[in-house]
């Protein structure tokens, strides 16, 4: 198993220009979630999605979009990137357990960095 | 709503010094606890959980109990290596939530 796979793993952008994260994971987790992490801060959650073909707002989640169209992968997208948006994007995948649906613990990506300039 | 408080750091250590991080939270119901641990340049990995009260999680010489009546679930490790030197978080799930909630992260540093 590769677990939680994220590609890029490093990206330089211009300020405007568009691109887009690519997060897969191969363990049929239903949950899927995007962070990003800024020097010395701890995580925020930008975007998730509770199955297929669904996604909501975390935290931070102006100037993102995400799409869910297979239940393996994850995308993120900057449409229109800015000098704020540089940062460290973790990808996780988690599942529901237990007779009282508990959330268990996420996996994480290795992240992909990146910087706008 | 759910919310996780951990000590600020950075915790500074001589090797073999004995290690303990704060966490406590607050929520409703019954929550899994988790702590996770991130090293210089990578992602987070799960170090250990408790999904229940009185639960004690363990892993790599760490320890953590879930403390329902203290509302904690401090991290402690009795001899501390200076590979142990990394960021780590405790994080809580709701019984039927969708998301997990992160305290803000304890940098440790272990001096030789």
């Amino acid at each position: 198993n590769a677990g939680v796979t994220q590609t890029p793993k490093f990206r330089v952008l211009k300020t405007g220009q568009s691109m887009t994260l690519l997060c897969a994971q191969d363990m049929n987790h239903e949950y899927m979630y995007w962070y990003r992490q800024d020097p010395g801060m701890g995580l925020r959650l930008i975007h998730y999605s509770v199955g297929e073909g669904t996604t909501a707002k975390g935290e931070v989640p102006d100037g993102y979009n995400v799409s869910r169209l297979k239940k393996q992968n994850f995308l993120l997208g900057l449409e229109s990137a800015a000098p704020s948006q540089t940062s460290v994007y973790f990808c996780a995948s988690s599942y529901l357990a237990g007779a009282l649906g508990q959330l268990r613990e996420q996996f994480f990506g290795p992240g992909t960095r990146l910087t706008v300039l | 709503g759910n919310s996780v408080t951990q000590m600020e750091g950075p915790v500074t250590l001589s090797e073999e010094a004995f290690l303990t991080i704060n966490c406590t939270y607050t929520a409703t119901g019954y929550p899994s606890l988790f702590w996770y641990v991130q090293y210089p340049g990578e992602g987070l990995q799960l170090l250990l959980k408790a999904t229940k009260a009185d639960d004690k999680g363990s892993n790599k010489g760490f320890e953590a109990t879930y403390r329902k009546e203290t509302t904690s679930f401090h991290l402690e490790k009795g001899s501390v290596q200076v590979s142990d030197s990394a960021v780590y978080f405790c994080a809580l799930g709701k019984a039927a939530g969708n998301k997990l909630t992160f305290g803000g992260g304890t940098r440790v540093l272990v001096k030789p």
